[in-house]
């Protein structure tokens, strides 16, 4: 089973910054890489997939990039509903489909 | 638009049954696969189960396997999690989710219903 470790765990920034989130895979995934944000009392929502491609209708503030094993998402300037959790999970050797543990991102 | 919508959740004691089900709309439901993941209270994802479009092939978590089934109804357009021997552990809000690509099962999340909570307790 691949395993996903998202750094930092929490992260705080204020509106107009840059957000840099990590993931790296305990293998190579290729590029099968996904993003999910997850606000407060709601389901995930998919943002990236197959590390850089946007899903319909997310805003392009949000971009991936990485391969292998190194994967980055990037919010290029943080608006304040950007507050949420960010997972990365991973389809590169599935079954079963892994998720990182999340990367609280705080908009202070 | 795609909705997904779960139903079955409550209380449950260990070792009894519980069967969730997700009433799907708004797309052709028998051209998709399709996933279960859950989320313990204040934890993160954890993927459970996947049913391909034809619902020919199924696969699960190791946590699950052997206690958990899922199947699809075509003509109901419903999606079901059969779950037997529940844990404490199992407890959960668990998500129906509809996978991103036609005629395939990538792996790709694409559409989340809102979730049912699962709770094991005796």
């Amino acid at each position: 089973e691949i395993v996903l470790t998202q750094s930092p765990a929490t992260l705080t920034l204020s509106p107009g910054e840059r957000a840099t989130l990590s993931c790296r895979a305990s293998q190579s995934v290729t590029n099968y890489l996904a993003w999910y944000q997850q606000k407060p009392g709601q389901a995930p929502k998919l943002l990236i997939y197959d590390t850089f491609n946007r899903a319909t209708g997310i805003p392009a503030r949000f971009s991936g990039s990485g391969s292998g094993t190194d994967f980055t998402l990037i919010i290029s300037s943080l608006e304040p509903e950007d507050s949420a959790v960010y997972y990365c999970q991973q389809r590169g050797d599935w079954p079963p489909i892994t998720f990182g543990q999340g990367t609280r991102l705080e908009i202070k | 638009q795609v909705q997904l919508v779960e139903s079955g959740g409550g209380v449950v004691q260990p070792g009894r049954s519980l069967r969730l089900s997700c009433a799907a709309s708004g797309y052709s439901f028998s051209d998709y696969g399709m996933h279960w993941v859950r989320q313990a209270p204040g934890k993160g994802l954890e993927w459970v189960s996947v049913i391909s479009d034809g619902g020919r092939n199924r696969y699960y978590a190791d946590s699950v396997k052997g206690r958990f089934t899922i199947s699809r109804d075509t003509s109901e357009n419903t999606l079901s999690l059969q779950m037997n021997s529940l844990r404490v552990e199992d407890t959960a809000v668990y998500y129906c989710v509809k996978d991103y690509r036609v005629y395939s099962t990538s792996g790709i999340l694409e559409h989340w219903g809102q979730g049912t909570l699962v709770t094991v307790s005796s």
